[in-house]
């Protein structure tokens, strides 16, 4: 299958600091990409829909000023975590898809910790 | 309210038995229906994917059905080894135009030897 790589696959930092992940679709132009949040033994909670070269649609509930989203490319989208707070810790998941009712490909996720 | 339920317990089952899990949904009207599994700590990984239009899809010892009327599609592994112990994940795919998944909760299956 497809792979989706996201970077990096965990980090820790400080309260109040702003933290980058990377979503790469390494062997297929991805013009759509998702990000999701997944807490302990939850299911994933979609955050925001990324399409290349415009701005990401976000989920109700979810704030766009804390959490940019950035899609440059086909096969490269950005999750920023701005001024985090322990409560921003979580495991934050990626997806793209090539296509219309296509499958959807993960990355491996990425634990984040904020202390 | 839309939903999408699956069972919560975990399914415990001998390696070489079938693993049967379900996945209902309540107020939706998927365009398909995704399979994933995740381990703990892991991205999901892509099983199967099937259309509101197909009834049955299978690869190697994975068989999904799909029916739209009782809104519900089981999944299930046939002799079942203890590396597929995992969560195993449905999830809706929408025609919103951007292929929106809405996911389950998630049925953690655990096969023993």
């Amino acid at each position: 299958g497809a792979v989706v790589s996201q970077h990096p696959s965990r980090v820790i930092c400080k309260s109040g600091t702003s933290v980058k992940i990377e979503c790469r679709s390494l062997d297929f132009q991805a013009t759509t990409m998702f990000w999701y949040r997944q807490f302990p033994k939850k299911s994933l909670m979609l955050m925001a829909t990324s399409n290349e070269g415009s701005k990401a649609t976000y989920e109700q509930g979810v704030e766009k000023d804390k959490f940019l989203i950035n899609h440059a490319s086909l096969t490269l989208s950005t999750l920023t975590v701005t001024s985090a707070h322990p409560e921003d810790s979580s495991f934050y998941i990626c997806s793209a898809q090539g296509g219309m009712n296509t499958e959807a490909f993960f990355g491996q996720g990425t634990r984040l910790t904020v202390v | 309210s839309q939903k999408i339920e699956q069972n919560s317990e975990a399914l415990n089952i001998q390696e070489g038995k079938t693993a049967t899990l379900t996945c209902n949904y309540t107020n939706y009207s998927p365009a398909y229906l995704q399979w994933y599994r995740q381990d703990p700590g892991r991205g999901p990984v892509f099983l199967l994917l099937i259309r509101e239009n197909e009834k049955e899809k299978r690869k190697e010892r994975l068989k999904v059905t799909f029916d739209t009327t009782l809104k519900q599609s089981l999944f299930h592994i046939t002799a079942s080894q203890p590396a597929d112990s995992a969560t195993y994940l449905c999830a809706l795919g929408m025609n919103t135009g951007f292929q929106k998944l809405v996911f389950g909760t998630g049925t953690r299956l655990l096969v023993s030897p």
